[in-house]
């Protein structure tokens, strides 16, 4: 089983929806970063949460520790939303390695 | 200020040859990690150093493969004799500290080299 799981695998939606992937972790976490992935790009880092709640413009994270649990939802979405977004926790022994979910493949439609 | 640096970013070897994917991290920034992306699968991570020290490489194919930063320069991924198993995206993060202690440092990643072994 892998230690960082998300849902869904693969998201499709119209416009102005709203948008929410899930992560479960299985072990003690430092930190979780939610990054996104352009067909074919780089990857650019969204957010990173130890705790709480962060929101940045259409995007907002949430963090629940003791369930080890974390949400990405995006609001009124876009068609240029449409991208890999994957979650990535830091393993408190362990930080430096980050361990990365498969990645759940989001597509708007117009 | 640019970000993380990778180059190329698309490289084609035939099976046998060498690969050398670079990487130059932000500006300021001495701790790099290297990341491999197999197709279809998550990111993996390969190894993780400091300036001219390799501090973890548990994730490192025991043969062909070696990592290094010099002092001067970008830090190098290097893989010898390619094989098609070693078709992949490799990305590299940089972060200013190391990840390992303060849990609010950020690492920042390039935009990867895509790796073709034809």
């Amino acid at each position: 089983k892998n230690e960082v799981e998300q849902s869904p695998q693969n998201l499709t939606a119209q416009e102005g929806e709203f948008i929410t992937i899930n992560c479960s972790y299985s072990v003690g976490i430092s930190a979780l970063h939610w990054l996104q992935q352009h067909p074919g790009g780089g990857i650019v880092s969204l957010f990173m949460l130890s705790s709480g709640k962060k929101k940045h413009g259409r995007l907002i994270a949430t963090i629940n520790i003791q369930e080890k649990h974390s949400s990405l939802h995006i609001t009124a979405s876009h068609p240029r939303d449409s991208a890999v977004y994957i979650c990535a926790v830091r393993i408190r022994e362990r930080a430096q390695k980050l361990v990365f979910g498969q990645g759940t493949r989001l597509t708007i439609n117009p | 200020n640019a970000g993380v640096m990778q180059n190329p970013r698309h490289l084609v070897r035939r099976r046998g040859q060498e690969a050398r994917l670079r990487c130059s991290p932000m500006k300021g920034h001495s701790h790099v990690y290297w990341y491999r992306q197999l197709p279809e699968e998550g990111l993996k991570f390969m190894v993780y150093l400091q300036k001219e020290n390799i501090i973890d490489e548990s994730g490192m194919p025991k043969e062909r493969f070696s990592a290094e930063f010099p002092k001067e320069g970008p830090s190098i991924l290097r893989i010898q004799q390619v094989v098609r198993g070693d078709s992949a995206a490799y990305f590299c993060a940089s972060s200013l500290r190391p990840l390992t202690g303060d849990s609010n440092t950020e690492a920042f990643f390039g935009q990867g080299t895509r790796l073709t072994v034809v």
